[in-house]
């Protein structure tokens, strides 16, 4: 079965601070995907990124960037230099197909409040 | 850029009563998902469907059923709603392998 972990519930920064948000997998499919979602208080979730399993590239874009670590079943989310804006619930979640639009398993979300 | 569209973003219904939920999407995407969000949960799968007219559970699709007649639609149904499937539920579509696109939810309130 899959599983996703976001042990972090609520995290509270102050601006300008750099903050990490964790997401641990588990599955056993050799071929599989992970995303990230963020949930502004707006409500809809906006995609920021996929990973395949093949690809353990870091990435950055922006502020943000994402360490993908096989070895230790881990997708971590940093923001650097957090903004108010950056407020929101943040989603990791796992695929382990992308037939049919992929079906998604997600963590339970961490609220990131980030104060002024 | 796509446009997922969820008929209501807030809804008040009384126990026993049908509930209808409906989304539709305007980019001709053949996949489309209903989940609801709970706090402490995430998201999790109600049904999607991959055409129209076929549909598949997800993992809690008990009290729910779903409707797809046209290939942009896809409804939720609360046959006999009732308090606990109070919760915020989204919708969502997709082109096989790409990511999925959500709407902003609607939150059903059953009292």
């Amino acid at each position: 079965a899959q599983k996703v972990t976001q042990a972090q519930t609520e995290i509270s920064v102050v601006e300008k601070e750099d903050v990490t948000l964790d997401c641990v997998y588990e599955t056993r499919d050799t071929t599989y995907y992970l995303f990230w979602y963020k949930q502004p208080p707006s409500g809809e979730l906006v995609f920021l990124i996929r990973r395949n399993s093949f690809d353990e590239q870091n990435e950055i874009s922006g502020r943000y960037s994402w360490n993908f670590q096989k070895s230790t079943s881990s997708f971590n989310f940093t923001i650097t230099a957090s903004q108010v804006v950056d407020s929101a619930v943040y989603f990791c979640a796992l695929s382990g197909t992308m037939e049919y639009g992929n079906k998604l398993v997600f963590g339970a979300g961490t609220i990131l409040r980030v104060k002024s | 850029d796509v446009k997922v569209t969820q008929s209501s973003r807030y809804l008040v219904k009384r126990t026993g009563e049908k509930v209808f939920l409906e989304c539709v999407q305007d980019m001709d995407h053949e996949n489309m998902f209903w989940y609801r969000q709970d706090p402490g949960l995430g998201l999790r799968l109600i049904y999607f469907s991959y055409d129209v007219k076929m549909k598949e559970k997800g993992d809690i699709p008990e009290g729910y059923s779903v409707s797809r007649e046209k290939k942009e639609r896809f409804s939720l149904i609360l046959e006999s709603a009732s308090t606990n499937q109070t919760s915020m539920y989204l919708c969502a579509s997709t082109r096989r392998e790409q990511p999925q696109h959500f709407g902003d939810g609607t939150r059903l309130s059953i009292l």
